[in-house]
């Protein structure tokens, strides 16, 4: 099975702190994504990367950047966090439509 | 913009009742994803429907996709409290790039016993 993990479940950081959030896919998958989980507002995309060092916008991505150098690990950066950014964070994988997600990390910005 | 609208947001029903949920977009997808998430994970995906009109069954769900592959359903026979979670469709449009989904924004189902 794909396994995709995420470097904290829970984090809790204060405004101002630059935030790394870690995601690493053990399938070898071109694609990953991030996106972020609100109540009544769903998944919203951030970033996505189909390649190494390859990275597109997503719907939502001020505030937030990305790096990918290596296949399997994409990391979301929060330079500097803000309480809206207080949120899910989930990451996915996918070779194609499918795609495999990470069990999340429950970001508190106070 | 390519939008899913789900209904109802939220569920809660008896153990043993019947319910089924809703996804709408005036968009054609080339392919429907449901998911399922469970409380502090991520989503799962339960079912892939790709030709209009396309009925699935898994166990005790039912899934379609509208003729027009604008919509799709899903159906649950006699739920159980296991049945709980958030229940997401995502589209798929094979004209976009690199396979993202456009998800709705899920139907929050509890079961209770």
């Amino acid at each position: 099975d794909v396994k995709v993990t995420q470097s904290s479940r829970y984090l809790v950081k204060r405004t101002g702190e630059k935030v790394f959030l870690e995601c690493v896919q053990d399938m070898d998958h071109e694609n990953m994504f991030w996106y972020r989980q609100d109540p009544g507002l769903g998944l919203r995309l951030i970033y996505f990367s189909y390649d190494v060092k390859m990275k597109e916008k997503g719907d939502i991505p001020e505030g937030y950047s990305v790096s990918r150098e290596k296949k399997e690990r994409f990391s979301l950066i929060l330079e500097s966090a803000s309480t809206n950014q207080t949120s899910m964070y989930l990451c996915a994988s996918s070779e194609t439509w499918r795609q495999f997600f990470g069990p999340g990390t429950r970001l508190t910005v106070l | 913009t390519q939008l899913l609208e789900q209904s109802p947001q939220f569920l809660s029903i008896q153990e043993g009742e019947n319910l089924t949920v809703y996804c709408n977009s005036s968009s054609v997808f080339s392919s429907l994803q449901w998911y399922r998430q469970e409380p502090g994970e991520g989503p799962v995906l339960l079912v892939t429907v790709v030709t209009g009109g396309e009925v699935k069954k898994l166990k005790r769900l039912t899934f379609q996709f509208g003729d027009a592959r604008k919509d799709s359903s899903l159906h649950i026979t006699a739920a159980q409290p296991g049945d709980t979670g958030l229940y997401l469709c995502a589209g798929f449009n094979s004209g976009g790039s690199n396979y993202k989904l456009t998800f709705g924004k899920g139907t929050l189902l509890t079961v209770n016993p």
